[in-house]
């Protein structure tokens, strides 16, 4: 069946650090990806996505690409914040089938 | 400033307990989905609606959890009788079929079975 793995954590990083979190997925189909942040006592947000092979989604300083060679939809930002210390989820999601698949999270924690 | 609502954030409660969560979806979302989260199993998809219809419920252990939406502004989980188990974090989501995988969780409500 369709399945999302990500790279386990916890991830430690100084501030200004590079990150990568990686995901891949396995997926009959043509999915969209996802990539959903949950903040200490939170739900989820949507952090960006992508709909379509090597399109690249992007948001507050956080890129992912989305490689159907690969199957995967690696996340990365150039330099991290104490601020973005939170657990980042990877997710897919068939229009058809019309539910969100979700990674197991990855815990990120940026030290000052 | 629209998101979604769920109550109660917390519940503490015994084993054998009815215990009912309820959401309210953003205005105009058609999908409402229902998902646990614990350390040991992540992220789990219990149920989920479109347009107030159960599209979806295979998450969900089908002898004590039952979920329904009696109107559009209303989304319900109920587990009876609870146990220990069942103590976890029970997030609400709610989007709209036309932007398709964006979702906007509610805060989640906590629950623990004693």
């Amino acid at each position: 069946g369709d399945s999302v793995t990500q790279m386990e954590g916890p991830v430690t990083l100084s501030e200004e650090a590079f990150l990568t979190i990686n995901c891949t997925y396995t997926a009959t189909g043509y999915p969209s990806l996802f990539w959903y942040v949950q903040y200490p006592g939170e739900g989820l947000q949507l952090l960006l996505k992508a709909t379509k092979a090597d399109d690249k989604g992007s948001n507050k300083g956080f890129e992912a690409t989305y490689r159907k060679e690969t199957t995967s939809f690696h996340l990365e930002k150039g330099s991290v914040q104490v601020s973005d210390s939170a657990v980042y989820f990877c997710a897919l999601f068939y229009n058809q089938g019309g539910k969100l698949i979700f990674g197991q999270g990855t815990e990120l924690s940026v030290k000052p | 400033d629209a998101r979604v609502t769920q109550t109660p954030r917390h519940k503490v409660t015994e084993m054998g307990q009815e215990v009912t969560m309820r959401c309210q979806p953003i205005l105009g979302h058609n999908t409402v989905f229902w998902y646990r989260q614990t350390m040991m199993q992540g992220l789990e998809l219990l149920a989920y609606f479109r347009n107030r219809a159960p599209l979806d419920d295979s998450g969900m252990p089908k002898d004590r959890f039952s979920a329904e939406m009696p109107d559009a502004t209303l989304a319900t989980l109920k587990i009876q009788p609870s146990e220990p188990r069942d103590s976890a974090v029970y997030f609400c989501a709610s989007g709209s079929a036309g932007r398709t995988g964006e979702l906007f969780f509610g805060e989640g409500s906590r629950l623990t079975v004693l």
